[in-house]
């Protein structure tokens, strides 16, 4: 069964440094892979998917992930936070091309330090 | 063009009860989703749908029920809630395979 880890339950980050938020994820096969966040009381909103290609993708909001497969990795980074990039972060798996639902890590909380 | 919509946004039951969260959709999509968001667990699949007429049980399915309507509708129903029952539930929608879109949740308590 696949599933995903999400080491980091909590992260605190000063507003303006970078931002690494780990995502290691177990599947056989090629996994279809996405990071959401959530604001407080919110829903889940899109930050950037990987199906195939190139291993580096952008986002919205300034954030990017790297795919790199020898590693199981989606790994989710930001140059430069802002206060308002306080959330939730969730990374998730699906078997490509299925139409099984997303298998979702436990998440990771980030905090921004003015 | 309102994507994912909810309904209700709160609901208080007691043990015992039941009652249908309803979800619906206006994006076209074929599959749809139902999970529950509790504390340190990140989301959790309840059922799915992959197209009209079909519905599949996910990871936690034990005490629901769906029924997808139509092609713009899928409902979650509690026969008789319990306690454990208490989470926040979000509804999906997707092109199969492909990105699901989230609606805003349902607060749901049961004491």
């Amino acid at each position: 069964a696949q599933s995903v880890t999400q080491p980091d339950i909590h992260i605190t980050v000063s507003e303006g440094a970078s931002l690494e938020l780990r995502c290691n994820y177990s599947y056989g096969a090629t996994p279809y892979l996405f990071w959401y966040v959530q604001s407080p009381g919110q829903g889940l909103q899109l930050l950037l998917k990987y199906f195939s290609g190139d291993t580096l993708v952008q986002g919205i909001k300034g954030f990017e992930a790297e795919f790199k497969r020898s590693q199981s990795s989606f790994n989710l980074r930001k140059p430069s936070v802002h206060w308002s990039d306080a959330a939730e972060y969730f990374c998730a798996v699906v078997s490509g091309g299925g139409a099984d639902g997303l298998t979702f890590g436990k998440g990771t909380h980030l905090i921004i330090q003015p | 063009n309102a994507g994912v919509t909810q309904t209700p946004k709160f609901q208080v039951l007691k043990t015992g009860q039941s009652m249908t969260l309803q979800c619906a959709q206006d994006m076209n999509h074929n599959s749809m989703y139902w999970y529950r968001q509790d504390p340190g667990m990140g989301l959790r699949l309840i059922y799915y749908s992959a197209s009209e007429g079909t519905t599949d049980k996910g990871e936690v399915p034990n005490g629901y029920n769906v029924s997808r309507l139509n092609k713009r509708e899928f409902s979650l129903r509690l026969e008789s809630a319990a306690p454990s029952q208490t989470s926040v539930y979000f509804c999906a929608s997707s092109v199969s395979g492909d990105t699901q879109y989230f609606g805003p949740g349902t607060r749901l308590t049961v004491l």
